[in-house]
């Protein structure tokens, strides 16, 4: 069936580096969503799109966060210079007219 | 800030029995959602129930939702094995495309 696709499912890196995530929402759905879960628990809104405008950007942490839905391209959620506490499952999350989210399987960022 | 608050934290019982869930909520919402998480696994879409509604069923789910007490339930009946995962409830506030603001779910264990 459909599915929003999230890549890597994994992805390790030293404290400082770049980390990049990946979302693919299912195709048709025209708002896409980034939540942060840190330790199994709460998840965070990070940041939605419209299509490949900013929605609502609200939980971003301004000085190291960026994220991009460009057309015809996977949404993105990029963070600089990774710190510890940036270790978490990044889920991304698909939607058509913002009512029924299809989650996707998330991606595990660990900063060592 | 977190907008759900769900009680119990954890839960654990035997097999064949029923589960019950609360969670409550500060704002006023158009809707509120129970999803499921498996451990390490995305979330899974349970039930949607309006603000216009007081109860919705599907298969052996049951949620309620008491917009005077800002409170939701979601009842699993004879539950099994396979039911052991984490619950959440989440809210949308808004119109069209909003934000999901998810409670801190619940631990459901069944025991064979």
């Amino acid at each position: 069936g459909e599915e929003v696709a999230q890549t890597p499912k994994h992805l390790v890196r030293g404290e400082g580096q770049k980390a990049k995530l990946y979302c693919a929402p299912i195709k048709g759905h025209s708002y896409v969503f980034w939540y942060q879960q840190v330790l199994k628990n709460e998840f965070k809104f990070l940041i939605s799109f419209q299509n490949e405008n900013v929605f609502d950007e609200t939980g971003m942490p301004k000085e190291r966060f960026s994220a991009k839905c460009l057309p015809n391209s996977p949404c993105s959620l990029e963070i600089q210079a990774t710190k510890l506490e940036d270790s978490a499952v990044y889920f991304c999350a698909s939607s058509q007219a913002g009512v029924g989210y299809t989650f996707g399987s998330g991606t595990r960022l660990t900063v060592v | 800030s977190q907008q759900g608050e769900e009680d119990p934290q954890a839960l654990s019982i035997q097999e064949g029995e029923n589960a019950t869930m609360n969670c409550s909520y500060k704002t006023s919402i158009n809707n509120l959602q129970w999803y499921r998480q498996n451990s390490g696994r995305g979330l899974v879409h349970l039930i949607l129930i309006r603000s216009n509604e007081r109860e919705k069923h599907s298969g052996r789910l049951r949620v309620t939702l008491d917009t005077s007490k800002k409170s939701s339930s979601l009842l699993i009946t004879a539950s099994r094995a396979a039911d052991t995962a984490s619950y959440f409830c989440a809210t949308d506030a808004g119109q069209g495309a909003q934000k999901l603001v998810f409670g801190q779910g619940t631990r459901l264990t069944i025991n064979p």
